[in-house]
């Protein structure tokens, strides 16, 4: 089941702040947050596991509610480099390659 | 160190025909994964190999398969291609243990015609 990622675009100006939601019908082991700039591969940001762990950028920040089974991206004091698509992959145990990717936020920053 | 490499980037093929693409992990790598990226979508799971094993499959038709070889390259091959195969064909290699970093190739660009 694929993840439900909200809003599907944002713009934004520099130095504005942005929340990007993550949500799965089903229990989650792990949520992944990776970012695509146009014409690039997806780059990733962090993860968060059950249970607290994260692992990844020291400027991102974001939330893993594992009882309503959601995730929160939080990027403060957007920089035009933030600019791209953000995706979120929800892993439901197990490998690498058991993530399914929502359909990705659009988020434009302008100056 | 390199990145993954994904060969080649751009590829134009008729309906009916099939395709091979091919995915260099970055060394050391010994997962593969595969996504099928279109507008709208966001990157689909189609499958993914580790040391030679497929350990893991999306829900994609049985005209998608891959494998994968001793140097942990990856080959993923398409038949009968279809008009809604046109898309782009990204890579993730990652060490295999779970919840790690993967790292994307740049992708093939697909189109059938």
């Amino acid at each position: 089941q694929q993840p439900v990622q909200s809003p599907q675009a944002v713009i934004l100006r520099e130095g504005e702040d942005a929340v990007i939601n993550c949500s799965s019908s089903k229990a989650l082991y792990s949520v992944h947050w990776y970012r695509q700039k146009h014409g690039e591969a997806p780059v990733f940001l962090m993860i968060l596991l059950k249970g607290g762990e994260q692992k990844g950028h020291d400027k991102i920040s974001a939330s893993f509610n594992e009882k309503k089974q959601q995730s929160s991206l939080y990027l403060t004091a957007s920089q035009l480099s933030y600019s791209g698509t953000y995706f979120c992959g929800t892993g439901l145990g197990g490998s690498q390659g058991n993530l399914i990717f929502g359909k990705g936020t659009k988020l434009s920053v302008k100056p | 160190k390199a990145g993954v490499t994904q060969t080649p980037r751009y590829l134009i093929k008729t309906r009916g025909q099939q395709v091979t693409l091919s995915c260099s992990p970055i060394s050391g790598h010994r997962s593969v994964s595969w996504y099928q990226q279109t507008p709208g979508q966001g990157l689909q799971f189609l499958f993914e190999y580790f040391s030679e094993t497929q350990r893991n499959k999306g829900n994609f038709p049985g005209r998608f398969s891959g494998r994968q070889f001793s140097n942990s390259r990856s080959e993923m091959n398409v038949s009968t291609l279809e008009l809604g195969d046109s898309a782009l064909y990204l890579c993730a290699s990652s060490g295999g243990q779970p919840n790690t970093e993967a790292f994307f190739g740049q992708g093939t660009r697909l189109t059938v015609v």
